[in-house]
């Protein structure tokens, strides 16, 4: 069993809809949760960070971490064209020197 | 410019051949990362360095060699490339470990004929 899951989609769907993008995992010591989000032929960039439990927003952005069901949801709200990229959950322990990655969810948001 | 760099940004090569991947990055991070990205496996952690002269494996290190013997530099050598290493390379460093968020580099897609 992979540390981390996440559905590759795709996704698709139309402009100024709201998204859900899941991740669950099995190490119970994860404390770090992150969202990246990849366009096409880029490296990662960070799009969300969150410390333990709880919800954190940032704009359209919501991250939200249940570590009793360990579960992670990205929310997109009013999504935008430019929103279409893959995105990657990624989670590590503390005191750990290791990242754990999603493989991603690829997204199209259709204008 | 500040930020982590990767060069070649492309790279043919063939099989058996040696080919070093040059990471660099100016933030002064103590940990750095390479990765390797293919469909359907996502991302995956080939070695990663605490320090300096200080590295360790991570999830598919066969195949590969790194050092580190300044702080901003990590290169990444495929001793006799094979086809099954074509993909596309990642370097990533973070300041404080698993704490601190991963700041990446933009990629080195390597084919190996």
């Amino acid at each position: 069993q992979k540390e981390v899951e996440q559905d590759p989609g795709p996704l698709s769907v139309p402009e100024g809809a709201i998204v859900s993008l899941n991740c669950t995992y099995s190490n119970s010591a994860f404390q770090y949760f992150m969202w990246y989000r990849q366009y096409s032929r880029k490296g990662p960039e960070l799009l969300m960070y969150t410390y333990s439990s709880g919800n954190k927003e940032d704009g359209r952005f919501t991250a939200q971490v249940d570590k009793s069901s360990k579960y992670i949801s990205l929310f997109i709200r009013d999504s935008q064209p430019s929103d279409s990229a893959t995105y990657l959950c990624a989670m590590s322990a503390k005191g750990g020197n290791q990242f754990y990655f999603g493989t991603g969810t690829s997204l199209t948001v259709i204008p | 410019d500040a930020g982590i760099t990767q060069s070649p940004r492309y790279k043919i090569t063939e099989t058996g051949r040696q080919v070093t991947l040059m990471c660099h990055q100016t933030w002064s991070h103590s940990y750095m990362f390479w990765y390797r990205q293919d469909l359907g496996h996502g991302l995956r952690l080939i070695y990663y360095s605490a320090a300096a002269d200080i590295t360790d494996k991570g999830e598919v290190p066969d195949g590969y060699v790194v050092s580190r013997s300044k702080t901003e530099n990590f290169p990444l050598t495929l001793e006799s490339a094979t086809r099954s290493q074509t993909s596309v390379y990642f370097c990533a460093s973070n300041g404080a470990s698993g704490a601190d968020t991963q700041y990446f580099g933009p990629g080195t897609r390597l084919t190996v004929l």
